[in-house]
């Protein structure tokens, strides 16, 4: 039983598309994050979610839009998409906000054309 | 704020060798300090975590880590390299009382045989 899951795995889009990425964990974590790996590996924060509130919000473009209907799961929508988007993005879970350790989904690797 | 620096962005190592990754922090009050490995097209997975108790932390498939105060410091080794050790690590940290965790542009372990 994956412990955090999300989709697609793989994502190709044309520019100006809106896409939506899906994510849930069972783990029955409070918080739960989206984070961007660009093509050089490197690994920023774009939202944190504790208890459904949202508590990071990392200087994202508006046209990203997080959604947390419960406590397991945390969506990202993306308006209008840019070439400049093309990453992996990765949900992930920790028990407790920034002090124990994140549990990743496997990413969902957007390209957009 | 806190910080995170991973010194050398590729390391390669012979199969049987010493493995030595290293971090640098910072941060303006007591850390937590993890490291993950990544494998190809997988979402990060933990290897081990600091979190105040014991300065020498022990984590999965050999790996260890030692929290030094006075250098700011969180290096990853391994005694004896594997060739499944091949993987992209990170080195994280977050500040106690913290929201979020601050990722290294992460380290290239390439394992020759």
């Amino acid at each position: 039983d994956t412990a955090v899951s999300q989709t697609p795995k793989y994502l190709v889009t044309q520019m100006g598309n809106d896409k939506s990425i899906k994510c849930e964990q069972n783990l029955g974590h409070d918080t739960m994050y989206w984070y961007k790996q660009d093509s050089k590996k490197f690994l920023k924060i774009m939202f944190s979610y504790n208890n459904k509130e949202l508590i990071i919000n990392e200087t994202v473009p508006n046209r990203f839009s997080p959604k947390s209907p419960d406590k397991a799961h945390l969506n990202l929508h993306i308006n209008s998409l840019e070439l400049g988007d093309s990453a992996v993005y990765f949900c992930a879970s920790s028990f407790k906000i920034g002090e124990t350790e994140a549990f990743f989904g496997q990413g969902t690797r957007l390209t957009v054309v | 704020a806190q910080s995170v620096t991973q010194l050398g962005s590729h390391v390669s190592v012979s199969e049987g060798a010493l493995v030595l990754l290293r971090c640098n922090y910072s941060s303006s009050v007591p850390p937590y300090l993890f490291w993950y490995v990544q494998y190809p097209n997988q979402g990060l997975q933990l290897l081990l975590k600091y979190t105040s108790a014991a300065t020498l932390v022990k984590g999965i498939n050999g790996f260890e880590a030692e929290f030094k105060k006075s250098e700011t410091s969180f290096h990853l080794t391994k005694p004896s390299a594997h060739m499944s050790d091949a993987a992209e690590y990170f080195c994280a940290v977050s500040e106690t009382g913290g929201f979020k965790t601050i990722f290294g542009a992460g380290t290239r372990l390439f394992v020759k045989a």
